[in-house]
Order: structure tokens, then C-alpha cells, then sequence
């Protein structure tokens, strides 16, 4: 099994419909994020939470909201979809204890990809 | 804010060795991360820098110049299955140490 699991991992919808991403882990680890990525335009974060009463905007957490539901689980909604919210959502993780060469390491997901028609 | 710099391409041929670069703005840096991702794929970590010099993990190397502010990756003994997409990521030294990545430099390796 996925150290960290992302469902669905295919999602088609249509504008306006709410939709809810849904990212577990068995890591254990308190950090998690949720990254947006575009062709050609890399990843970009969206909210980050770094325990469970900790949320954070990323830098495009507009049309999105996120909830930590316990450490393990961290899920991502679009209230009201819109088109040019099509992309592929990954989740990740980190450890907080991380030291040394492994400082910058994050645990990603295998993707959600969302089309919004 | 952050911001980071890399070619979008680079391509090579099998065997040979490639370097992609990284510049950066930030600030407050802490390290410089480089994961590497397939077609379709979820990006993997390769390395992470701190502090200046070269760190070597099998064929792949990178390597942080603080004060110039840049990085690269070098990959060595090039293999098709390199071919793929290479991000820089930025560590940033505020109260949240979360990663800023770069656009992506696709990677082709040919015969």
C-alpha cells in the first residue's frame, strides 16, 4: 500500500458541482500539503497544514478550502468548480524532524486529476 | 516571496552527462531540494542542499552556491529512463519552511 494515498485519482465534473479531494497517510508525519500543477507551470501550493489545528494559505489557496480531519488525513475542496481549476492535485508530507540531507524531502501522492467542463 | 529560475528544456544524449540549472530569489533560504518526476507520475525527491558544495547520490549530483544564489543538478551516465521532468525547490527560511518550486526543466534522453 501507498505511503500516502490520494482518491479519487480521476474525477470529471461539471462548473459549479463541489468537490472534496481526500488525501490519507501512513507515514505518520505532521506535515502535509496540497500542491496544484499545471503543464509547464510546475507545482504550486495551495493550503499546508503542519498539525491538526494548524491551516495555512499557500499561494493560490483562492476557490479552495482545506480540512485536517486528524493527522492522517488531509482533504482539499473546490466549493464551486470552475474550468480553470482542471489540473492534477498531488497531497504530501513531510516530518517535521527531518534533519541533515532528507531536510527538504517531501512524500508525494499519485496524483488526483480533475477535469471541470 | 520566492522564485526560482530553470530552463524548461534540455535535451541529451544516452551516456553523457547534463547539468540543469537553478537560480533563486527568496527571502530567507534555507535549502535547495531536487525531485524528479515522470509523465503522469508523482514527483520524487533526489537531494537536498543546505549548505554550499557538492552532494553526490550515485549518478546524480547537485550542487549549492549560497552567495550566487544557484544550483544545479548534474546527472551522469545519462539512461533513458531519465528522461523526465527535473524541479528545483526552495526551503525558505520563515516561520513555515515549506517548499517553493520551480517551473520544471523537461529532460530528453535520446539513443
Amino acid at each position: 500500500d501507498a505511503d500516502v494515498t490520494q482518491t479519487p485519482r480521476n474525477r470529471i465534473t461539471k462548473t459549479g458541482k463541489r468537490i472534496m479531494l481526500e488525501c490519507s497517510q501512513t507515514k505518520g508525519h505532521d506535515r502535509m500539503y496540497w500542491y496544484r500543477q499545471d503543464p509547464g507551470l510546475g507545482l504550486q501550493l495551495i493550503y499546508y497544514s503542519f498539525d491538526v489545528k494548524d491551516i495555512n494559505k499557500g499561494e493560490i489557496s483562492d476557490g479552495y478550502s482545506v480540512s485536517r480531519q486528524a493527522q492522517a488525513k488531509f482533504s482539499l475542496s473546490l466549493e464551486s468548480a470552475i474550468p480553470n481549476q482542471t489540473a492534477l492535485y498531488f497531497c504530501a508530507t513531510s516530518d517535521l524532524l527531518s534533519t541533515g540531507s532528507t531536510a527538504g524531502e517531501l512524500f508525494f501522492g499519485e496524483g488526483s486529476r480533475l477535469t471541470v467542463l | 516571496g520566492q522564485s526560482l529560475e530553470q530552463p524548461s528544456e534540455v535535451t541529451a544524449v544516452e551516456g553523457a552527462i547534463v547539468q540543469i540549472n537553478c537560480t533563486y530569489q527568496t527571502s530567507g533560504f534555507y535549502g535547495l531540494s531536487w525531485y524528479q518526476q515522470h509523465d503522469g507520475g508523482a514527483p520524487t525527491f533526489l537531494s537536498y542542499n543546505a549548505l554550499d558544495g557538492l552532494e553526490e547520490t550515485g549518478r546524480f549530483s547537485s550542487f549549492l552556491s549560497r552567495s550566487d544564489s544557484y544550483g544545479y543538478l548534474l546527472l551522469q551516465e545519462l539512461q533513458m529512463k531519465d528522461s523526465a521532468s527535473y524541479f528545483c525547490a526552495v526551503r525558505s527560511r520563515d516561520s513555515s519552511y515549506k517548499l517553493i518550486f520551480g517551473s520544471g526543466t523537461r529532460l530528453l534522453v535520446r539513443p
